[in-house]
């Protein structure tokens, strides 16, 4: 299995509280992705990174933001929590070389409840 | 854009029949094709990938082929298990420049077995 760990695995809040989620990799890949995944949409791209401090937006980015500050660490904040942004939050790596080159490993997942 | 359309689900099987899951994709240029598979209550897992055309990908007893001339990578297994229930994703990758890669994902396939 990919080292890819993800905190918290549940969490419940409130709306109009910040939250954040961690996804710590011991791969030294290079691509880091946030998705949700959401019942009737399957798995939709937040926000993904090429490198540190590197990031861009995915389709699905609004009231998401999202940080790397080290090639292991990728942090999803919802600066503002919405009952919309209830769903399961999964972290995925890739590498572009290698024998798993362009293939992408996804962690365990987040489950988010905004009440 | 690029899409991947794979069948509706769910599909409810009896142990040892034959399962096929049809994917079928729109790309602006050559993709690499994957399935994955979910568990309840897990992350997502690769099944198997196909990174050119007639290219054959299999783990499990599962396959399937990159057939570039109907765009299609159909998932196949001539025997399930009861162990096989789980969601289905078929999913592309391609460069989108800079070398990087982001995943567009079906809607995911149910799959039940029955005993």
């Amino acid at each position: 299995d990919a080292g890819i760990t993800q905190s918290p695995r549940h969490k419940v809040t409130e709306t109009g509280t910040p939250v954040t989620l961690r996804c710590h990799q011991t791969e030294n890949h290079r691509y880091m992705y946030w998705y949700r995944q959401d019942p009737g949409h399957g798995l939709r791209l937040i926000h993904y990174s090429y490198g540190v401090k590197d990031t861009d937006k995915g389709e699905v980015s609004d009231g998401y933001s999202v940080s790397r500050s080290k090639t292991e660490d990728f942090l999803l904040t919802l600066e503002s929590a919405t009952s919309s942004q209830t769903s399961v939050y999964f972290c995925a790596i890739s590498e572009t070389t290698g024998p798993s080159g362009n293939t992408i490993y996804f962690g365990e997942g987040s489950w988010l409840t905004v009440v | 854009g690029d899409s991947v359309t794979q069948m509706e689900g769910p599909v409810t099987l009896s142990e040892e029949a034959f399962l096929t899951i049809n994917c079928t994709y729109t790309a602006t240029g050559y993709p690499s094709l994957f399935w994955y598979v979910q568990y309840p209550g897990e992350g997502l897992q690769l099944l198997l990938k196909a990174t050119k055309a007639d290219d054959k990908g299999s783990n499990k007893g599962f396959e399937a082929t990159y057939r570039k001339e109907t765009t299609s990578f159909h998932l196949e297994k001539g025997s399930v298990q009861v162990s096989d229930s789980a969601v289905y994703f078929c999913a592309l990758s391609l460069n989108s420049g800079g070398s990087n890669y982001k995943l567009t994902f079906g809607k995911g396939t149910l799959l039940t077995v029955n005993p």
